[in-house]
């Protein structure tokens, strides 16, 4: 099973918008309005930041958003702070018994 | 609040066995499908295996199947993963990871717990 194809690394200024692409095919990502959005620290567990595309948790601020257009979803960060460098993993149900892709993950650096 | 606590990581050989746990609380966990992820040192994440809420089914990645068994103990709000034929390429930091809704199969991981290491290692 291919993992979702995610840039290896993005950067940006603080104060700056980025986003991070997340390309699957019409079997996941294109398919099903399940791609979620993981934020993770190193040596911490993942974070949920968006759910079913565009969706925000409690908790999760508002300069955070995701979209989909057709095989491919993507993660906005507006108002870059110190704190967003981190890693990212998009995530996509996948009608099969292989349930859950996940994306290679993006290393998001602020400058 | 939600707590998934793992337990049982440590050093293996190869050819070896291991058996993870997720002990989790404040959740009606018979309501949640559980998942484990693993992830290697320096790697991105790999989806390793799922049951459903009520045990029923079961579903592994390609890497796993075979060697891996997920189970679950309602009575004891706890999930396990046994591990055997371990090779090198199984060594990772492992996850069990909640479903964000009730009686979904997989849309999100709401929560995650603290990971625990498996080292397989002659």
């Amino acid at each position: 099973q291919s993992a979702l194809t995610q840039p290896a690394s993005v950067s940006g200024s603080p104060g700056q918008s980025i986003a991070i692409s997340c390309t699957g095919t019409s079997s996941d990502v294109g398919g099903y309005n399940h791609v979620s959005w993981y934020q993770q620290h190193p040596g911490k567990a993942p974070k949920l930041m968006i759910y079913d595309v565009s969706n925000r948790p409690s908790g999760v601020s508002n300069r955070f958003s995701g979209s989909k257009s057709g095989n491919t979803a993507s993660l906005t960060i507006s108002g870059l702070q110190a704190e967003d460098e981190a890693d990212y993993y998009c995530s996509s149900y996948r009608g099969s018994t292989t349930l859950v892709l996940f994306g290679g993950g993006t290393k998001l650096t602020v400058l | 609040q939600v707590q998934l606590v793992e337990s049982g990581g440590g050093v293996v050989q190869p050819g070896g066995s291991l058996r993870l746990s997720c002990a989790a609380s404040g959740i009606t966990f018979i309501s949640y499908a559980m998942h484990w992820v693993r992830q290697a040192p320096g790697k991105g994440l790999e989806w390793v295996a799922f049951i459903r809420n009520d045990g029923s089914n079961k579903y592994y990645a390609d890497s796993v199947k075979g060697r891996f068994t997920i189970s679950r103990d309602n009575s004891i709000n706890t999930l396990y993963l046994h591990m055997t034929s371990l090779t090198t390429e199984d060594t990772a930091v492992y996850y069990c990871a909640k479903v964000g809704w009730a009686n979904s199969w997989y849309t999100h991981f709401d929560y995650w717990g603290q990971g625990s290491l498996v080292t397989v290692s002659s």
